[in-house]
C-alpha cells in the first residue's frame, strides 16, 4: 500500500517568514495530492492540493509543488501570520474521475508554530 | 455546502459498553464516507470505508466485529465501538466524499470529530 513520509514533525517560524513542509510517497500510481490544516480538537480541513498532471498550484500565500519523478511535493506558506499556526498534513491517494471510492494516505503531520 | 456533523461530540463510558457514533452528510448525499481514528499528536489512520447499501471495507488490522460500521443511507453512516475497552479510546473522525460543483473530482469532507473516553 501507498507509505507517506512528512518531515519536519516541527517547524518554528517568526512571523513573515516562509515555511516549507516535505512529504514523499511510495506508489508512482498516487495522482492526488491534498494538504490538511487542523487546529487542536478539530477537524481537518483543506487548504489546498495538487493532481499529478500539474507540477505547481498557488493560492494567495500558499502553494504546492509536485515532482513526480523523485515522488515528492511539498507545502509553501508565505509570509506566515499567527493564525497559520497548526498541524498540518499531507496525503496522497490514487483517483480517478467519477469514483468516490479512494482513500487517502496521511502523511504524520508537521506542528508548526508561527511566533509573533 | 459539503456540510458534514458528528454526535456525539464526546463521549465518556465504562469499559465494556458500546458507543454509537453517527456521521450525517448534512447537504448532500454521500454513497461513501470513512472513518478514521487519531490518537493525540498522530496522523489519521484510515479505519474502514462505508459504502451505503453494502458492507464496510476495513483496513488491515482493523477488528470488524469489533468497529462495527453501518451507512443505511446516503446521509448517514454509524460507527459503533462495541465492547469498548481504555485502548479504544480516541479520536474518531468520518470523513464524506462529494463532487462539488463544477467540479471533476469528488472532494473528501471531514466532520468535527468525536472524543471517545473509556474509563
Amino acid at each position: 500500500g501507498e507509505n507517506v513520509e512528512q518531515h519536519p514533525s516541527t517547524l518554528s517560524v517568526q512571523e513573515g517568514d516562509s515555511a516549507v513542509i516535505k512529504c514523499t510517497y511510495s506508489d508512482s500510481a498516487s495522482n492526488y495530492f491534498p494538504w490538511y490544516k487542523q487546529e487542536l480538537g478539530k477537524r481537518p480541513q483543506l487548504i489546498i492540493d495538487i493532481r499529478s498532471n500539474v507540477g505547481e498550484k498557488k493560492d494567495q500565500r500558499i502553494a504546492v509543488t509536485l515532482n513526480k519523478t523523485a515522488k515528492h511535493f511539498s507545502l509553501h506558506i508565505t509570509e506566515t501570520q499567527p493564525e497559520d499556526s497548526a498541524v498540518y498534513f499531507c496525503a496522497a491517494s490514487i483517483r480517478w474521475s467519477g469514483g468516490s471510492n479512494y482513500k487517502l494516505t496521511f502523511g504524520k503531520g508537521t506542528l508548526l508554530t508561527v511566533n509573533p | 455546502g459539503a456540510v458534514v456533523s458528528q454526535h456525539p461530540s464526546r463521549v465518556i463510558c465504562k469499559s465494556g459498553t458500546s458507543v454509537k457514533i453517527e456521521c450525517r452528510s448534512l447537504d448532500f448525499q454521500a454513497t461513501t464516507m470513512f472513518w478514521y481514528r487519531q490518537f493525540p499528536k498522530q496522523s489519521l489512520m484510515l479505519m474502514a470505508t462505508s459504502n451505503e447499501g453494502s458492507k464496510a471495507t476495513y483496513e488491515q488490522g482493523v477488528e470488524k466485529d469489533k468497529f462495527l460500521i453501518n451507512h443505511a443511507s446516503l446521509t448517514l453512516s454509524t460507527l459503533t465501538v462495541t465492547s469498548a475497552h481504555p485502548e479504544d479510546s480516541s479520536f474518531y473522525i468520518c470523513s464524506a466524499s462529494v463532487r462539488l460543483a463544477g467540479s471533476s473530482y469528488n472532494e473528501q469532507f471531514f466532520g468535527p470529530g468525536t472524543r471517545l473516553t473509556v474509563l
